[in-house]
């Protein structure tokens, strides 16, 4: 089966830096994906690994280590705006590409 | 960058009715479409998938009966929840992608169904 595991719920300082771990048991991998989902609103692309290693985006980064099944979100100088649901979501190399969605950590970001 | 547009964005409606989703790509095409169905507070759930010109591949569990998909363009996906029920309100969502692996997803806003 497919599984993937990330924290509830974490709650960071504005400013500070907070590390989202997901670790992940698949059938399959193509790459790893996380997106930004704020309360009723659709997800937003943030980052993709396919390599291991970090990539960096500006304020975010993200990490991937394939043998380990791991990978991990990395914000830093949050703002409040960054209080959201992250999820992590693999992409199978199955035909179509299909996308499994880990159940996301809520982020809260305070003052 | 690319959109992919839901419509409509909410649904309220009795018990039995049948509720029409629509999910286009409006700047690329998009041989492949997803549909995602989502509880409050919980992950996305990975409905089926929708292939342009072929029958949907639909996630064990879910009824293709219930929920019927239809992708007859590279640009519009659409699902049909049939003679729906309350236990069918939830938050759905489609996204498309631009064909390859390590293209992202990009959703659409998602429709709030609740059935009376």
């Amino acid at each position: 089966g497919q599984n993937i595991d990330q924290p509830t719920e974490m709650t960071a300082t504005e400013g500070a830096i907070v590390q989202i771990n997901c670790t992940y048991q698949t059938s399959g991998f193509n790459g790893l994906f996380w997106y930004q989902q704020h309360a009723g609103e659709a997800p937003t692309f943030l980052s993709y690994n396919v390599l291991d290693g970090l990539e960096e985006k500006g304020r975010f980064s993200s990490f991937l280590s394939r043998s380990k099944g791991y990978s991990y979100l990395l914000l830093k100088e949050l703002q409040m705006k960054d209080s959201a649901s992250y999820l992590c979501a693999v992409t199978l190399n199955t035909g179509g590409f299909k996308t499994i969605f880990g159940a996301g950590t809520r982020l809260f970001v305070k003052a | 960058g690319a959109v992919v547009s839901q419509h409509p964005s909410w649904v309220i409606c009795k018990s039995g009715t049948s509720v029409k989703i629509e999910c286009r790509s409006l700047d690329f095409q998009a041989t492949t479409m997803f549909w995602y169905r989502q509880f409050p507070k919980q992950s996305l759930m990975l409905m089926a998938t929708s292939n342009e010109g072929s029958k949907a591949t639909y996630e064990q569990g879910v009824e293709k009966d219930k929920f019927l998909i239809n992708h007859a363009s590279l640009t519009l996906s659409t699902l049909t929840v049939t003679s729906a029920h309350p236990e069918d309100s939830s938050f759905y969502i489609c996204s498309a992608s631009q064909g390859s692996s390590n293209q992202p997803q990009h959703f659409g806003d998602g429709t709030r169904l609740s059935i009376l």
